[in-house]
């Protein structure tokens, strides 16, 4: 079976600061790791994913994580944040094996300008 | 673009109604998901559904069930609603990988509902 932990619920951070939400997983088997971005009141969306190839993943406005098999570890990052960065992101893992999908409690994430 | 659409934004209902929840996505994706989220708690599986009229438990199905007659809709069920079913009820669609699997689940807008 597998769990992802995110071992911050709140990241508060200034504008134009970098940023990384940290994101582990605990797994027996290989997996898929993703990461979801969820704005207020709004349903989650993608902004990376990590299938094969290379370890690190670039996404959606400006983000990239980078998987690291050793640590087991998908942390997200962002060198420069912007107001609109403020939301809610969840770490996802799911397994190839026909296991289950599987997210993290989530880190908010506020920008102060 | 996919889209999945959630009837409702927001729901208030009596404890014990029976409350329906509608889920329709327009991929033609066989893989339907029903999470619900609560703060601390994050995105809670409780069941999907890999084809029509196929579903699976997840991992909190107590109190809900779960309709899938048509492949683009997916309902959640609740028979008699209690207040700790108050919560934000999200559904997602995927195309087809193994079980739960899979390599991207698209999300609806939700639902938040309210259980007095």
């Amino acid at each position: 079976a597998q769990s992802v932990t995110q071992l911050d619920s709140q990241v508060p951070v200034f504008e134009e600061a970098p940023v990384e939400l940290r994101c582990n997983y605990s797994s027996s088997v290989s997996v898929y790791l993703f990461w979801y971005v969820q704005y207020p009141n709004q349903g989650l969306q993608l902004l990376l994913k990590y299938l094969s190839g290379s370890t690190l993943v670039k996404g959606i406005n400006g983000f990239e994580a980078e998987f690291n098999k050793s640590q087991t570890s998908f942390h997200l990052r962002k060198p420069s944040v912007h107001i609109s960065d403020t939301a809610e992101y969840f770490c996802a893992v799911s397994g190839f094996t026909g296991n289950q999908f599987y997210f993290g409690t989530g880190t908010s994430l506020t920008v102060i300008p | 673009d996919v889209k999945v659409t959630q009837s409702s934004r927001y729901l208030v209902k009596r404890t014990g109604e029976k409350v329906f929840l509608e889920c329709v996505q327009d991929m033609d994706h066989e893989n339907m998901f029903w999470y619900r989220q609560d703060p601390g708690l994050g995105l809670r599986l409780i069941y999907f559904s890999y084809d029509v009229k196929m579903k699976e438990k997840g991992d909190i199905p107590e109190g809900y069930s779960v309709s899938r007659e048509k492949k683009e809709r997916f309902s959640l069920i609740l028979e008699s609603a209690s207040t700790n079913q108050t919560s934000m009820y999200l559904c997602a669609s995927s195309p087809p990988g193994q079980g739960r699997d899979s390599y991207e689940q698209y999300f609806g807008p939700g639902t938040r509902l309210t259980v007095t």
